[in-house]
């Protein structure tokens, strides 16, 4: 079974300050990891993905398969980046194929 | 021209009624879903669709009964609804089914149940 675990439900930092959202996922095929974004009264939105190893809005995301993490990075915060953001892996296989399990989520808020 | 769309964006009803969300996507994807946000927004999927076949049903009630009438519609219809029902409906769509396909998201429709 596929599981992707956000240990902070909360995160406040500082504008100007770096802020690292933290996502572990549990999967025994090779995963395909998304972050997504929700900010207030919006939709669903992707922000970025493992495989296209893009900066968007200043965030970067790192597979790292050893310590099963893909965990969300952006050195300088800033306040429109308050947010609640989804750690996501999609199923590449078997029963799961095509299944979306996302992580609890951590609503990020960035003080000015 | 918004890509997924959601009608209602709000429905307020009672327990024991039967009520209907309806999504439509105008991006020509084949493949689409129900996800459930609930109270304390976790997001979990219900439903995936695709060409109007049904490929993933999660352990949801049978109350629940997605009807896709083709590939652009994916309707939700619950039956006797239940104070537990009360959350945020997400419909998503994507090009295709599993890896590389993005999911794209409509806007919700928050469910109150009284």
């Amino acid at each position: 079974a596929q599981r992707v675990t956000q240990p902070e439900k909360l995160l406040s930092v500082f504008k100007g300050a770096p802020v690292e959202l933290k996502c572990n996922y549990s999967y025994s095929g090779s995963p395909e990891l998304f972050w997504y974004v929700q900010y207030s009264r919006q939709r669903l939105q992707l922000l970025l993905r493992h495989i296209s190893r893009e900066s968007i809005k200043g965030f970067t995301a790192d597979l790292n398969k050893g310590e099963t993490s893909f965990h969300l990075k952006k050195p300088f915060a800033q306040e429109e980046d308050s947010a609640m953001y989804y750690c996501a892996l999609l199923g590449a296989g078997g029963t799961s194929y095509g299944k979306l399990t996302f992580g609890q989520g951590t609503i990020l808020t960035v003080h000015p | 021209d918004t890509a997924v769309s959601q009608t209602p964006k709000y429905l307020v009803t009672q327990m024991g009624n039967d009520k209907s969300i309806k999504c439509e996507q105008n991006l020509g994807h084949d493949t689409m879903y129900w996800y459930k946000q609930d109270s304390k927004k976790f997001l979990k999927i219900m439903f995936s669709y695709n060409n109007k076949e049904l490929i993933i049903n999660e352990t949801v009630p049978n109350r629940f009964s997605p009807k896709s009438p083709d590939k652009a519609h994916l309707n939700l219809h619950i039956n006797s609804l239940e104070l537990g029902d009360s959350a945020v409906y997400f419909c998503a769509s994507s090009k295709a089914r599993g890896v590389p396909y993005e999911q794209y998201f409509g806007p919700g429709t928050r469910l109150t149940v009284t």
